[in-house]
């Protein structure tokens, strides 16, 4: 099915422990994002990529890197993983660049770091 | 700070009445809004878009955008219990694709 396909679904990391979260999307949409959610804090933005070869920090990038690795990738690496990056991280893919439209988003990964 | 205000709920709605979610916005400047839906465990789904003052249908769901007012409501008619979800609201700002979400209201519909 077409969509956005996100691995791993879940996660158990150690403080300090590294990794890395892939993406790919097959809509032909230039931009991609990376969000987390939290109880009681919604859906925040970490980073974005407007188009291939372009990224940019979202409200809430500290302890993240992403690389757009081509047009249907889009990877989210935690360099050292801390407590408090415990969440579930999302990404979405939106064809924003033909106007306002919505994201579509993928199935999530349940990130837990001990 | 932009900012997209939703009361959290959770609000309770017997099945066959109106459900109505309520959302504000700080920025005026805002473009485009979005109502998705949330189950449990899964990953947000756009249900509605709105860009135009007035009222926007689409089957049971009615989103209604006030600019001068900075609201922004989705109604639904009939609830049923596949209804029951988290609602978030999302906010693009002029010149700016990115999408600012609330927190989400949480809604059951009682059988």
């Amino acid at each position: 099915n077409a969509g956005v396909t996100q691995t791993p679904k879940f996660q158990v990391l150690k403080t300090g422990q590294s990794m890395t979260l892939q993406c790919a999307q097959d809509m032909n949409h230039n931009s991609m994002y990376w969000y987390r959610q939290d109880p009681g804090m919604g859906l925040r933005l970490i980073y974005y990529s407007a188009s291939e070869g372009t990224t940019d920090k979202g409200e809430v990038p500290n302890g993240y890197n992403v690389s757009r690795l081509n047009k249907r990738e889009f990877s989210l690496r935690l360099e050292s993983a801390a407590p408090s990056q415990t969440s579930v991280y999302f990404c979405a893919s939106s064809e924003a660049d033909r106007g306002p439209y919505g994201y579509t988003f993928g199935s999530g990964t349940r990130l837990t770091v001990v | 700070q932009k900012e997209v205000e939703q009361n959290s709920g959770p609000l309770s709605v017997p099945e066959g009445a109106i459900a109505s979610l309520n959302c504000t916005y700080s920025d005026r400047g805002s473009q485009s809004f979005f109502w998705y839906r949330q189950y449990s465990g899964k990953s947000p789904e756009l249900i509605m878009s709105i860009y135009s003052n007035g009222d926007k249908e689409d089957g049971r769901f009615t989103a209604q955008l006030n600019k001068a007012s900075q609201y922004v409501s989705l109604l639904i008619r009939d609830s049923q219990p596949s209804d029951s979800a988290t609602y978030l609201c999302a906010v693009s700002y002029f010149g700016n694709e990115k999408l600012t979400f609330g927190t989400g209201t949480r809604l059951t519909i009682i059988p």
